[in-house]
């Protein structure tokens, strides 16, 4: 069954500390995207890519980094520089020049 | 001022009442429409998308664009405790999702 799988479904974290949420896809989508969701807030963009090797930054990225070194694989690392890292995080991915996304199940990280 | 202004509810209503969900938006750059549907503790999934203004309809569920006043809405007909969820509209720009806070519907059985 094709399909986006994020990993872990929960993580707790030190504050100061780094985590690395993993996002795989074997759906042979070109595009893959970050984004972070608040109660209230809907969904905000952290980070995208369109083809592997190359990525740009969405409109909250300060505090987060990326890596596209494999089509099927788009990890995103919450840094320590980020202030507020505790939220619900959605990976999601689609075929170029499409527009429905398919997104995984998340990754609920807790900062404490 | 949010790209995409939507009402987070909640709402509540008996089952078989007809939902009605709508956003606004402020960028005219926005092509494309969607619908997602979110269940808690889970990632939306894409219920219907259109392009012009004008009306779309699948199954129960019928959205519904008016370009020239930037307004979207979403009828959900003869609603079901299994439509109980969290919607959210998205437009898009340059193949990017701009997304609505999402509105929190729960039907009573």
């Amino acid at each position: 069954d094709g399909g986006i799988t994020q990993s872990p479904k929960y993580l707790f974290r030190k504050e100061g500390q780094n985590v690395t949420l993993s996002c795989e896809q074997n759906l042979n989508h070109d595009a893959m995207y970050w984004y972070r969701q608040d109660p209230g807030q809907g969904l905000r963009l952290i980070y995208y890519s369109q083809i592997v090797n190359d990525f740009q930054k969405g409109d909250i990225a300060e505090g987060y980094s990326v890596s596209r070194e494999k089509k099927e694989s788009f990890p995103l690392t919450v840094t320590s520089a980020q202030k507020n890292p505790t939220a619900f995080y959605l990976c999601a991915s689609s075929m170029r020049g499409s527009y429905g996304y398919t997104f995984g199940s998340g990754t609920r990280l807790t900062v404490v | 001022q949010k790209e995409v202004e939507q009402d987070p509810g909640p709402l509540s209503v008996p089952e078989g009442a007809i939902v009605s969900l709508n956003c606004t938006y402020s960028n005219s750059a926005f092509q494309y429409f969607m619908w997602y549907r979110q269940y808690s503790r889970k990632g939306p999934e894409l219920l219907m998308y259109t392009y012009s203004s004008g009306n779309k309809e699948d199954g129960r569920f019928t959205a519904q664009v008016d370009k020239s006043s930037k307004y979207i809405s979403l009828f959900i007909r003869d609603s079901q405790p299994s439509d109980s969820a969290t919607y959210l509209c998205a437009m898009e720009d340059d193949y990017k999702l701009s997304f609505g806070a999402g509105t929190t519907v729960t039907v009573r059985a």
